[in-house]
């Protein structure tokens, strides 16, 4: 069965500290990828997809980036955290699976 | 603009009784359906989804309605239990599994 690891589970940073959140793929190959935020009182917005290495479509202008370095390695980025950048992150493969989130605080 | 819309912020209902949760969209190219639920802190769980060629989909005491006339699906839910408190999202797709979601219901099941 395919399983997601996502982490950290929370994770507090300072404005202008940059941001690195991992996710991993098992029990599956060559799977499509997503980053998804949900905000405080809002529904989950998509931020990025990918359906294979190096491959990064990203749906809304903003302050992160995404890359996928291996098949089954999803990773989200940030140089500089902004208050808003503030919210629940999840990593989903497929249209099923989706991680355990991170809670990530800007302060 | 928000093409997956959830228009009911929140819902109460009696244990026992029908949970009824909406959900419109406005781009008639959606094919596929679904409903998540989900608990502070997790990642949504996937409930139950419906091709656009169907009109109804049951699972179980879950039972999601289709009506592509009126770009609207439902979810419903007999009996609703305690366990069933949670934010629900719908989630809308055109023929790839890239979702896009509305803004959640918070249903609250009380004894």
């Amino acid at each position: 069965s395919q399983t997601i690891h996502q982490w950290p589970a929370t994770l507090v940073q300072p404005v202008g500290s940059p941001l690195s959140l991992e996710c991993t793929v098992e029990g599956t190959s060559n799977p499509n990828l997503y980053w998804y935020r949900q905000a405080a009182g809002r529904g989950l917005q998509l931020l990025f997809y990918s359906v294979g290495i190096g491959q990064i479509s990203s749906e809304v202008p903003q302050n992160l980036s995404a890359s996928r370095p291996q098949d089954r390695q999803f990773i989200l980025s940030s140089k500089k955290l902004l208050l808003s950048d503030s919210g629940f992150y999840l990593c989903a493969w497929g249209g099923y699976t989706f991680g355990s989130g991170t809670r990530l605080t800007v302060v | 603009d928000q093409q997956v819309k959830q228009n009911s912020p929140s819902l109460s209902v009696q244990e026992g009784r029908i949970s009824i949760l909406n959900c419109d969209y406005t781009n008639s190219m959606f094919d596929y359906f679904l409903w998540y639920k989900k608990y502070p802190a997790e990642g949504p769980t996937f409930l139950i989804s419906i091709s656009s060629i169907k009109d109804k989909n049951e699972d179980g005491r879950f039972t999601v309605f289709l009506n592509k006339s009126a770009k609207h699906l439902s979810l419903h839910i007999v009996p609703s239990q305690p366990g069933d408190s949670a934010v629900y999202f719908c989630a809308a797709s055109e023929g790839t599994d890239k979702l896009i979601f509305g803004t959640g219901t918070r249903l609250q099941v009380f004894p």
